[in-house]
């Protein structure tokens, strides 16, 4: 079945450090949302991309989407302590509406 | 406004006890998932709703469990005959349509612990 993978599973910065975060499927994908976990909380939607090659922007966070539609990257310019959680991406492929999520990257930030 | 609601936040459960998980949707949202995290790990899919149908139950590990949401709103999640393995963090999240293009909006979670 459909598997999503994220790498890696645990990133330790210093405050100011850029971070990146990639995800692969093993099947083409209609779409690729994330998700970010705060340490005790529960997933909270950021954003979504579906096309192909799609890049989008939210402050210092950049998305993308790749060309395949296989694979997908987060990345953290200058980060702050307040990034800290668990990122995770998430994909869904044909006619079902079953979202499927990856172990996801846990960012650890040193002030 | 109001967002997904799960009852109750902690369950303690003896083994082989039965156990019922519950979840208020956000009003008027179709779609209706149930997600298992064990620590560490990101959310497992159990199974989904589109109103009071149910669409996908291949995630759920055992026939132990079982879910249902009768009238397209509230669901619930038993788990019969728990054992240890089936302690994790019970996530219920539920989207506006059934596209597969509408975000999730995760509830609290239930943490079950059997002992």
């Amino acid at each position: 079945g459909q598997q999503v993978m994220q790498i890696p599973q645990y990133q330790h910065v210093q405050e100011g450090e850029d971070f990146t975060t990639y995800c692969n499927s093993s099947t083409t994908l209609s779409n690729i949302q994330w998700y970010k976990q705060r340490p005790g909380g529960h997933p909270v939607f950021l954003i979504q991309l579906v096309k192909s090659g799609e890049v989008k922007k939210q402050k210092r966070l950049t998305f993308q989407f790749g060309e395949a539609k296989k694979n997908s990257s987060l990345h953290i310019t200058a980060t702050q302590t307040t990034d800290v959680g668990t990122y995770f991406c998430a994909g869904h492929s044909g006619n079902t509406g079953k979202l499927i999520f990856g172990q996801g990257t846990t960012l650890q930030v040193k002030p | 406004g109001a967002g997904v609601s799960q009852s109750p936040r902690y369950k303690v459960a003896k083994r082989g006890q039965d156990v019922a998980l519950r979840c208020d949707p956000i009003s008027g949202h179709v779609s209706l998932f149930w997600y298992q995290q064990a620590l560490g790990q990101g959310p497992e899919f159990l199974t989904y709703f589109q109103n009071e149908a149910q669409l996908d139950k291949s995630g759920l590990p055992s026939d132990r469990f079982f879910a249902e949401r009768p009238e397209g709103s509230v669901s619930t999640l038993k788990i019969q005959r728990t054992q240890q393995e089936d302690s994790a963090v019970y996530l219920c999240a539920s989207s506006l349509d059934s596209t597969g293009y509408s975000p999730l909006h995760f509830g609290n979670g239930t943490r079950l612990t059997v002992t």
